[in-house]
């Protein structure tokens, strides 16, 4: 079955790194997505991963994946109060077809 | 702006009116999808377009529900009948057509259409 999970809520000190988490169900995704969404905006693609990749820099962000255990991650280096937002995780079969979105975390930064 | 675009950008209906979205992809691109997003929730699939035929439908998208993309442009979204439960932002997305094993087609999502049922 589809099934993305993760935590609803990270609450994390300004400065700090900022790590969110995600299980997957469907060992046959292609991609793995991280989107950003931030209050009255659209959604914003953050950053992805290929199935055969274990992990992805881009510039703060790190994606980390676990594919025998189906985990995926987040890291936000030198969380900024800019990164204040709900990110989703979401898993896609091919690039052509329906994205299955976890729940979203939602960021809190404290100064 | 060269973005997808959706209207109106919030709708207020009472329960039982018919009710109609319309999502602008951007121009070049041959792929339209509608998603659903409730509070506290991801967005959840509907249905996707390839050009005016529509490809693939979820379960979410009762008989109320109906969707097309007549010319293969933008497309619309019609609930007929509106209850409370479909209270909720309507997503749309678009994407381009790229082949090859290692191609990658990010979809694009507009600012969504907010709806509220009284």
């Amino acid at each position: 079955g589809e099934d993305v999970e993760q935590s609803l809520f990270l609450s994390v000190r300004e400065g700090d790194s900022s790590v969110i988490n995600c299980t997957y169900t469907d060992s046959s995704s292609t991609y793995l997505y991280w989107y950003k969404q931030e209050p009255g905006a659209g959604l914003q693609l953050l950053t992805y991963i290929f199935s055969n990749m274990d992990m992805k820099q881009d510039q703060r962000l790190t994606v980390l994946l676990n594919k025998k255990d189906k985990h995926l991650s987040l890291r936000i280096a030198d969380t900024q109060t800019g990164d204040s937002a709900i990110y989703f995780c979401a898993e896609v079969y091919s690039s052509a077809s329906k994205i299955i979105f976890g729940s979203g975390t939602r960021l809190s930064i404290r100064p | 702006d060269t973005g997808v675009s959706q209207n109106p950008r919030h709708k207020i209906t009472k329960r039982g009116q018919n009710v109609t979205f319309r999502c602008d992809p951007i121009s070049e691109h041959n792929r339209l999808y509608w998603y659903r997003q409730t509070l506290g929730q991801g967005p959840e699939f509907l249905t996707y377009f390839q050009n005016e035929a529509q490809l693939e439908k979820s379960r979410l998208l009762s008989d109320r529900f109906s969707a097309e993309r007549p010319k293969g442009s933008f497309s619309t979204l019609e609930i007929q009948r509106t209850e409370q439960g479909d209270s909720a932002m309507y997503l749309c997305a678009s994407s381009a057509e790229f082949s090859g094993a290692s191609s990658y087609n990010e979809q694009f999502f507009g600012p969504g259409t907010r709806l509220t049922v009284l």
